[in-house]
């Protein structure tokens, strides 16, 4: 079954600082892999998408994710922290031929001022 | 707004009745899933359609669940005999279908109360 582990349930960092938000995949087939992130009373967004062609991706306000098969993970990072990045943030796994999404847990991410 | 729609947005019902949720996808979009999301988790896969057929559908949704898409565009999800447990947020996605592309876009969602 496809999985994806969100390594951390809550992650806080200061304004202006890296983020690094951790997901490993169950190693099936050729994964699609995804960022969402949910802000409060909003619906899911999405940040950015792996589908097999570059290793490095690079999403909307500044994240970016790197594919490596070799440990199986897609770390989600940002050079620099900005309040309004304050959101719950999903990992999600897709398989060619499987529609459905998997998602995490999530990871809640904190800036502190 | 040519986003996905859900509505209502918030839905309060004693246990034992019936509720239906409705779903206005993107209006090129063919393909149209449901998800639940309950308190500190990710959304979990309920079903989904290609134009009017419902393709797969999860465990999760046992046979209190219904749901449809008749015409191959909006589509309603009906709970009956509601139970707490189902108290939940309900999201509806839709996407594309395009080779190695499965980008599903996300409507506000429902949030259900069972009392």
């Amino acid at each position: 079954a496809q999985s994806v582990t969100q390594l951390d349930s809550h992650v806080s960092v200061s304004e202006g600082t890296p983020v690094l938000l951790r997901c490993n995949y169950s190693s099936s087939y050729s994964p699609s892999l995804f960022w969402y992130v949910q802000h409060p009373n909003k619906g899911l967004q999405l940040l950015l998408k792996y589908t097999s062609a570059a290793t490095l991706v690079k999403g909307i306000n500044g994240f970016e994710a790197e594919f490596k098969k070799s440990e199986t993970s897609f770390h989600l990072t940002k050079p620099s922290a900005h309040m309004s990045d304050a959101a719950e943030y999903f990992c999600v796994v897709s398989y060619f031929g499987n529609e459905k999404l998997t998602f995490g847990t999530g990871t809640r991410l904190t800036i502190i001022p | 707004d040519t986003g996905v729609s859900q509505d209502p947005r918030h839905k309060i019902t004693k246990r034992g009745q019936n509720v239906t949720f409705r779903c206005d996808p993107i209006s090129e979009h063919n393909r149209l899933y449901w998800y639940r999301q309950t308190l500190g988790q990710g959304p979990e896969f309920l079903t989904y359609f290609q134009n009017e057929a419902q393709l797969e559908k999860s465990r999760l949704l046992s046979d209190r669940f219904s749901a449809e898409r008749p015409k191959g565009s909006f589509s309603t999800l009906e709970i009956q005999r509601t139970e707490q447990g189902d108290s939940a947020m309900y999201l509806c996605a839709s996407s594309l279908l395009l080779q190695g592309n499965n980008e599903q876009f996300f409507g506000p969602g429902t949030r259900l109360t069972v009392l």
